[in-house]
């Protein structure tokens, strides 16, 4: 069984703060792990990912995340917010075999404040 | 451009009726996949497909089904739509190297009147 959390379904920061946005996992085998973005009226869109080898992941747009095996954690921090990054953020934790249960965290709505 | 379509993007309906959205993906990958988003509930799975003609049920699947003919269509059929099917769907491939990552079409918003 795997399942993710994700909290807090409302963060704020500053323009230029630092955004940390917080996912923890629980899965039966080695997860595969993933961070995906959502603008408004559109689809999903992979910021970055976990599957195997270094803790820390780098994706697009300045964005980072580590796999922390002992915290089950995979938490998405980026060092200055920008106006852009108001989104809808996805964790999402997956098995790496048969037809890929993907099980998808319910989102975190990201306000940046000028 | 993740090479996936969906059509229509907005659809309106009304209860009973039958509606049917489609998936096109131009890149020839096998697993494709159907997904309803529900505000506090992140993406649920309806139905995957692993290849022609080759399908199995998600974890939300009833009053859904789907079929695939051909590699690069994936379509899911309301056969008798509710207000409780009013959602954004969304379609997806698995791809990317080592074929572990699902890319996302743009959805297709459904309301059930």
């Amino acid at each position: 069984a795997q399942s993710v959390t994700q909290l807090g379904s409302h963060v704020s920061v500053s323009e230029g703060a630092l955004v940390l946005l917080r996912c923890n996992y629980s899965s039966s085998v080695p997860p595969y792990l993933f961070w995906y973005v959502q603008y408004p009226n559109q689809g999903l869109q992979l910021l970055l990912k976990y599957t195997t080898g270094a803790t820390l992941v780098k994706g697009i747009n300045g964005f980072e995340a580590e796999f922390k095996k002992s915290e089950t954690s995979f938490h998405l921090t980026k060092p200055s917010a920008h106006m852009s990054d108001a989104a809808e953020y996805f964790c999402a934790v997956s098995s790496s075999g048969g037809y890929q249960k993907v099980t998808f965290g319910t989102g975190t709505k990201l306000q940046v404040i000028p | 451009d993740a090479g996936i379509t969906q059509s229509p993007r907005h659809k309106v309906t009304e209860t009973g009726t039958p509606v049917t959205l489609r998936c096109h993906q131009t890149e020839n990958h096998r697993y494709m996949y159907w997904y309803r988003q529900d505000p506090g509930h992140g993406l649920r799975l309806i139905h995957y497909s692993y290849g022609v003609k080759d399908t199995d049920k998600g974890e939300v699947s009833d009053g859904y089904s789907v079929s695939r003919s051909k590699t690069e269509d994936f379509l899911l059929t309301l056969e008798s739509a509710t207000s409780s099917q009013t959602s954004v769907y969304f379609c997806a491939f698995r791809g990317g190297e080592g074929a572990d990552t699902q890319y996302f079409g743009p959805g297709t918003r459904l309301t059930v009147l």
